[in-house]
């Protein structure tokens, strides 16, 4: 039973960084790529990027390319994710999610996920 | 970017009535090589981490109750729970996986009448 475990809520000011860690156990690592979705106040879900985790390539929505960095560790069996220049509009809570689909490029849908990582940007 | 839009925006529904949420994509999900549709429902109880229910328009996630179905191709989709239970209250988002970025729709939050 896959299982994936983030890290705790943080508090920065504006112009700061953060990153977020995601740790899966009960699958092997490797065979599933990792998707960052993050979700503001009251409001729907929103992709951030993904990671291939076994061949380390990344694809990032535009609306965060050159503000985020989503990387992997396979000892540790940990996405990462920083996020720099942040503004009040980062306030949201992070997941990370397991793509459905073992190996290859293709999307799937998300069949596991953190319980999430509740960020506030606050000066 | 695909958008996607749902309807309602909210809904209320008796308990053991028929609850109907529908998206619709601004372009077609379904890839003609594997005649697949690249969509799915999520469902989000109040302070829950989102939890698939149906994947690729009509699949059921494991363990997911056969009161839920899943129905549609191309640019519109349905999402039906056959009875109402009062533990279905939550916010159901659709979703689209056939590029990126992955979009999902705004929610439809399901209430008891």
């Amino acid at each position: 039973q896959a299982q994936i475990v983030q890290s705790g809520a943080e508090v920065k000011k504006p112009g700061a960084s953060v990153k977020l860690s995601c740790r899966a156990s009960g699958y092997t690592f490797t065979s599933h790529n990792i998707h960052w979705v993050r979700q503001a106040p009251g409001q729907s879900l929103e992709w951030i990027g993904w990671i291939h985790v076994d061949r380390d390539k990344t694809r990032y929505s535009q609306k965060f390319q050159g503000r985020v960095v989503i990387t992997r560790d396979t000892y540790a069996s940990a996405v990462y994710m920083e996020l720099s220049g942040l503004t009040s509009e980062d306030t949201a809570v992070y997941f990370c999610a397991r793509n459905a689909l073992s190996g290859g490029f293709d999307y799937a849908h998300f069949d596991s996920w953190g319980q999430g990582t509740l960020v506030t940007v606050s000066s | 970017d695909i958008e996607m839009t749902q309807s309602p925006a909210s809904l209320a529904v008796s308990l053991g009535e028929r609850a109907t949420i529908n998206c619709k994509s601004s372009q077609s999900l379904l890839y003609k090589y594997d005649n697949k549709n690249y969509f799915g429902w999520y469902q989000q109880k109040p302070g829950q981490t989102p939890k698939v229910l149906i994947y690729w328009a009509s699949t059921r996630a494991s363990g997911v109750p056969d009161r839920f179905s899943g129905s549609g191709s191309g640019t519109d989709f349905t999402l039906t729970i056959s009875s109402l239970q009062a533990e279905d209250v939550a916010i159901y988002y659709c979703q689209q996986y056939y590029s990126t970025p992955i979009t999902f729709g705004q929610g439809t939050r399901l209430e008891v009448k």
